[in-house]
C-alpha cells in the first residue's frame, strides 16, 4: 500500500505557484519522498526528490517539514503544460526499489 | 535519462487471446518493473522482473496470468493471457537508473483493449 495521502484534486491559477501537499507520516529514516507527474497518456516523469533538506530544481521546489512526516512539492510558475497527476511516493533510495503509487493529486492549471 | 522503447503502443484483442508486450532499454539494468493502469486509475505494480530469475510477483498477481521473460539486462516481455475485457488497461514498464537521483524511467505504455 501507498504510504501517504494527498488530496485528491486541485486547482491552479496559471502563472501562480502550485502547491502540492503530502503526508507520509510513517516514513522512515532511509526513505526518501519522490515526486513524479504523469501527464494524460504519458508515462509519469520524476521531477524532484529529498530526504530532509528541502530541493529545488528546474522543475520544482520541495519542502520537507522537520519531523518529515509531510511535505509539499512547489511549481513556482504554474502553465497549462502542468496540467497533470501529480504523486508523491516514498521509497528507498535503491534501484531495486519500484515505485508504489498512491491515487495522487490531479493538478488543473487555469487560463 | 533512460530511453525505453515498448510496444506495441495500442492493440485490440478478442477476448481468449493473448498478447506480448516488448520493452527494451538503451542500457543495461538490474531490475525492470510492470505495471497495470486501468482507465481513471493509479499505477499498480504488477511485477518485478530480474535477469536470470523468475519475477516476482505482486499480491493479486499470478504468473499464469502474467508471464513474464527477462533474457537479458536490456529486455524484457509481459504477457497478458487469456484476456478479458477486465484486463483493458494501459501497461507500463520502468527501470531505476543507479545515479544520484535513482529516478525511474517508464516506457509510454501499451493501451490495450480487449473486446
Amino acid at each position: 500500500d501507498a504510504k501517504t495521502t494527498q488530496p485528491t484534486s486541485m486547482d491552479c491559477a496559471e502563472g501562480r505557484a502550485a502547491n502540492l501537499p503530502c503526508n507520509h507520516s510513517t516514513i522512515s529514516g532511509n526513505e526518501y519522498v519522490y515526486w513524479y507527474r504523469q501527464i494524460h497518456s504519458q508515462g509519469p516523469q520524476y521531477i524532484i526528490h529529498g530526504l530532509k533538506n528541502n530541493e529545488t530544481n528546474e522543475m520544482a521546489s520541495l519542502i520537507i517539514t522537520e519531523d518529515r512526516k509531510s511535505s509539499t512539492l512547489i511549481l513556482p510558475h504554474a502553465t497549462l503544460r502542468d496540467t497533470a497527476v501529480y504523486y508523491c511516493i516514498v521509497r528507498g533510495h535503491s534501484g531495486n526499489t519500484p515505485l508504489v503509487f498512491g491515487k495522487g493529486t490531479r493538478l488543473s492549471v487555469i487560463a | 535519462s533512460a530511453v525505453i522503447s515498448q510496444k506495441p503502443s495500442r492493440d485490440i484483442c478478442q477476448r481468449g487471446t493473448s498478447l506480448t508486450i516488448q520493452c527494451q532499454v538503451d542500457s543495461q539494468v538490474t531490475m525492470m518493473f510492470w505495471y497495470r493502469q486501468q482507465p481513471g486509475q493509479s499505477l499498480t505494480l504488477i511485477a518485478t522482473a530480474n535477469q536470470g530469475s523468475e519475477a516476482t510477483y505482486e499480491s493479486g498477481f499470478v504468473i499464469d496470468k502474467f508471464p513474464i521473460s527477462r533474457p537479458n539486462l536490456t529486455f524484457s516481455t509481459l504477457t497478458v493471457s487469456n484476456m478479458s475485457p477486465e484486463d483493458s488497461s494501459i501497461y507500463l514498464c520502468s527501470v531505476v537508473r543507479q545515479n544520484m537521483n535513482t529516478e525511474a524511467f517508464f516506457g509510454q505504455g501499451t493501451r490495450l483493449t480487449v473486446v
